[in-house]
């Protein structure tokens, strides 16, 4: 079955350690994105990456960082320097392209203390 | 710069009677819109999208949506709500040019027996 896989679902860390988040996709897709939901401010864009070896920044980069080696493959690390890392962080693709949908993984529950 | 509006963060109907939710947008150029659903810790699920064309679009679990280009609304609808559907459900647009979604806040339908 082709989709998205994120892990780990739950993952938990200390405070000033960095850590990064798995996103693969089997649809190949071009397109791929990170985002982080909290709660009552919908999704906001942190990262995308239209093709391999090239990414940009979305709305709310600062403190993460990402890398797009493979096309199936798009990783993205929350750093220390990210005030407020404990969010729901979800990861989509899609084709390249006006008009089409994004198709998302399950999501991973990072809880920074 | 395009947004979104969702108008009521949380909505409850009786089991059997119609679902709306609002979604009104904010472009400069001819919209992409989409509605997706996620339930309690899940990805995102496309349940319809308008590109061109009709304007009424029908998608997924009897939902449908139609675009008002005059009102700049893409509103949700379902004529009987099914307890399966208490979720939260999110409205996005995109550019004619370019994959990136601008998504609304979001709104968690409630459905009461």
């Amino acid at each position: 079955d082709g989709g998205i896989t994120q892990s780990p679902k739950y993952l938990f860390r200390k405070e000033g350690q960095n850590v990064t988040l798995s996103c693969e996709q089997n649809l190949n897709h071009d397109a791929m994105y990170w985002y982080r939901q909290d709660p009552g401010q919908g999704l906001r864009l942190i990262y995308y990456s239209q093709i391999v070896n090239d990414f940009q920044k979305g709305d709310i980069a600062e403190g993460y960082s990402v890398s797009r080696e493979k096309k199936e493959s798009f990783p993205l690390t929350v750093t220390s320097a990210q005030k407020n890392p404990t969010a729901f962080y979800l990861c989509a693709s899609s084709i390249q392209g006006s008009g089409y949908e994004q198709y998302f993984g399950p999501g991973t529950r990072l809880t920074v203390t | 710069a395009q947004s979104v509006t969702q108008l009521g963060s949380h909505v409850s109907v009786s089991e059997g009677a119609l679902v709306l939710l609002r979604c009104n947008y904010s472009s400069s150029v001819p919209p992409y819109l989409f509605w997706y659903v996620q339930y309690p810790n899940q990805g995102l699920q496309l349940l319809l999208k308008y590109t061109t064309g009709a304007t009424l679009v029908k998608g997924i679990n009897g939902f449908e949506a139609e675009f008002k280009k005059s009102e700049t609304s893409f509103h949700l609808t379902k004529p009987s709500a099914h307890m399966s559907d208490a979720a939260e459900y999110f409205c996005a647009v995109s550019a004619v040019r370019g994959n990136k979604l601008v998504f609304g806040a979001g709104t968690i339908l409630r459905v009461k027996s």
